[in-house]
């Protein structure tokens, strides 16, 4: 069946502190879509990025980094120089093509203290 | 631009009252759904529609109804409220429905149940 991991439930850090969120998936799709979302205190889900299963390369916006590696089923998110700004839960997605639907994580809290 | 309108922003229920969340879009998406986010489950799909008069269950939709009139709104209604029924709600909206679409969320409708 179609799974997504997030493994760390909360994460507290330093400003300024590097830090990576962990998601792993499980799918028997060759083709897949994975996905973040950022949930501010606010409430309302952001879109971040989207990866499809053949496009292995890393890619970074800005502080923001992605790091997709299809032998480990992981899809990482590396926030570089956190600010408290980046507080938030984040949620990590994967696209099943059977049901046409997305599949999110448990979600990860992340503090980012001054 | 409003995007995704979710209304109300809070609830409290008594056990068995009825309700209906309010949602809209003006982004001429076709696709909405709903979906209720609880601790340490992530975000569970509740009903979805492809289009106005299309509607279809996600994974828990029992204890709730939908109807989509128009491609602006999709109102999810519960027809005799639980406890099991306290979270947080989202109506998330798409382009077409593609599972590869980023998701449009509202800002959340928070329900307790008493």
């Amino acid at each position: 069946a179609q799974k997504v991991t997030q493994a760390q439930t909360e994460i507290s850090v330093v400003e300024k502190e590097d830090v990576t969120l962990d998601c792993v998936y499980e799918t028997r799709d060759t083709t897949y879509y994975l996905f973040w979302y950022k949930q501010p205190p606010s409430g309302e889900l952001v879109f971040l990025i989207r990866r499809n299963s053949f496009d292995e390369q890393n890619e970074i916006s800005g502080r923001y980094s992605w790091n997709f590696q299809k032998s480990t089923s992981s899809f990482n998110f590396t926030i570089t120089a956190s600010q408290v700004v980046d507080s938030a839960v984040y949620f990590c997605a994967l696209s099943d093509d059977n049901t046409g639907k997305l599949i999110f994580g448990q979600g990860t809290t992340l503090q980012v203290k001054p | 631009n409003a995007g995704v309108t979710q209304t109300p922003k809070f609830q409290v229920l008594k056990t068995g009252q009825s309700m209906t969340l309010q949602c809209a879009q003006d982004m001429n998406h076709e696709y909405m759904s709903w979906y209720r986010q609880d601790p340490g489950m992530g975000l569970r799909l509740i009903h979805y529609s492809v289009g106005a008069g299309i509607t279809d269950q996600g994974e828990v939709p029992n204890g709730y109804n939908v109807s989509r009139s128009t491609t602006e709104d999709f109102p999810l209604r519960l027809l005799s409220a639980a406890p099991s029924q306290t979270s947080v709600y989202f109506c998330a909206s798409s382009y077409s429905g593609d599972v590869r679409e980023k998701l449009f969320f509202g800002s959340g409708t928070q329900l307790s149940v008493l």
